[in-house]
């Protein structure tokens, strides 16, 4: 049973650089998400996916900030012109569409971003 | 006001020792649907378990069970026996609407609670 997985796992990037993130969710799941996730906080909703289309943002998403699912499978997010606030665990999760636990998310081992 | 509360910012339980964790939660919405989640030191959120607001019974997966207090608005994780394994972070999360259809999908955490289980 593959779950979410992420990639990187971790990276290091200077200030104004731009980082692109993937998450692949597990293989029957429609529904994929990004959090945000700060230190000695929990994870705050960015944005949400049913399939392809982009059905939710957060107000936290900024114009710096770009997420993509072009075939309803993976999905990226895209930082551009990165900030040193900007730095955080980025988490990506997915759901079945079905009413199952009521679309309970998995979560993917995250990415770690550090902002110089 | 914060839609989750997690007012124990840490805990320490004996081995083999039963602990509960505190979540508080604030809604108007009548369907809403309450999780747990552990996060180790590795960073990934792992699914403990799920209570519906409709769901009479309170929820039960092996060791872990939540006290679910409607009236209350509190959703308390019950970790029976517990293992050193057991240390982590525990965030309570809630997802407002029934989840199905386009809105309402988005979880809200709580600020976690630091679980340390000593020999």
């Amino acid at each position: 049973d593959t779950g979410v997985s992420q990639d990187p796992r971790h990276k290091i990037t200077k200030r104004g650089q731009n980082v692109t993130f993937r998450c692949d969710p597990i293989s029957e799941h429609n529904r994929l998400y990004w959090y945000r996730q700060t230190l000695g906080q929990g994870p705050e909703f960015l944005t949400y996916f049913q399939n392809e289309a982009q059905l939710e943002k957060s107000r936290l998403l900024s114009d710096r900030f770009s997420a993509e699912r072009p075939k309803g499978s993976f999905s990226t997010l895209e930082i551009q012109r990165t900030e040193q606030g900007d730095s955080a665990m980025y988490l990506c999760a997915s759901s079945p569409g079905q009413r199952t636990l009521e679309g309970t998310q998995y979560f993917g081992p995250g990415t770690r971003l550090l902002v110089l | 006001a914060q839609k989750i509360t997690q007012t124990q910012p840490g805990m320490f339980v004996q081995e083999k020792e039963a602990v509960t964790l505190d979540c508080t939660y604030d809604t108007s919405d009548p369907s809403y649907g309450l999780f747990w989640y552990k996060q180790p030191s590795s960073g990934e959120m792992i699914f403990l378990i799920y209570q519906g607001s409709y769901d009479q019974q309170n929820a039960t997966e092996g060791r872990y069970s939540l006290n679910f207090q409607k009236a209350r608005k509190s959703a308390n994780l019950v970790i029976s026996a517990s293992q050193l394994g057991d240390s982590a972070m525990y965030f309570c999360a809630m997802r407002e609407g029934r989840g199905l259809t386009g809105g309402g999908n988005k979880l809200t955490f709580g600020t976690g609670t630091q679980l340390k289980v000593e020999l």
